[in-house]
């Protein structure tokens, strides 16, 4: 099945920086990739997506690129703000709807 | 508009005991997965429904079963709950087919004891 790797485990910025995330997966038929950001007792809450077509999307602060020669996709946050804190997960999946996810990242942006 | 709705919030059991989970999906979702988060991991794939039928399993034991009402809403059930089974289960809806965007609720915290 899909395996779903994520780098750094936890990431510090200073607020108003860019953070980036990246995540490479295994399967080559993975064709959608979208990003969750999960904040304390809450469930994950889809932030962007890309699909395998597209090189690069964004939305406002946040941008996601794919590369799908090298296999990894990485999220973006320009201007950083105290609220963008909290863990993120990336997720691949092959258009079934069932996602394989990342173990996920802890961000935290220093005031 | 409402968004996933899951019941109960939490709940704490013991080690052999049976727990049902509920799932109401965003009106008009057709489908509806459950997902599996251990603290400090990823949601992991447990099933997938899709007008009340199963799409697909994932990984888990025979003791997690799950089904879909001609309303669209879901339980999961687990059986013969173990200590390691204790964690935060996800219920997200979609409108079906091969879209893969999926929306989430907030969890049920399960703790087995």
């Amino acid at each position: 099945g899909e395996n779903v790797e994520q780098h750094p485990s936890t990431l510090s910025v200073q607020e108003g920086d860019s953070a980036v995330i990246k995540c490479t997966y295994s399967d080559s038929a993975s064709n959608y990739f979208p990003w969750y950001k999960q904040e304390l007792g809450k469930g994950p809450q889809l932030i962007i997506d890309i699909r395998s077509n597209v090189g690069e999307k964004k939305d406002q602060r946040i941008a996601v690129t794919l590369n799908k020669t090298a296999k990894h996709f990485s999220l973006h946050i320009t201007e950083t703000q105290p609220e963008d804190s909290a863990v993120y997960f990336c997720a691949a999946s092959d258009g079934n709807n069932r996602l394989a996810f990342g173990k996920g990242n802890q961000v935290v942006v220093i005031p | 508009d409402a968004g996933v709705t899951q019941s109960p919030t939490h709940l704490i059991k013991t080690r052999g005991q049976q727990v049902t989970l509920r799932c109401s999906p965003i009106s008009g979702h057709k489908s509806v997965s459950w997902y599996q988060q251990v603290l400090g991991q990823g949601p992991q794939f447990i099933f997938q429904y899709y007008e009340k039928e199963e799409r697909g399993r994932g990984n888990f034991p025979d003791r997690f079963s799950a089904r879909q009402f001609p309303n669209y809403s879901s339980e999961l059930n687990v059986n013969a709950l173990l200590l390691g089974d204790s964690a935060l289960y996800l219920c997200a809806s979609s409108w079906g087919g091969d879209t893969g965007e999926l929306f989430f609720g907030e969890g049920s915290r399960l703790t087995v004891l």
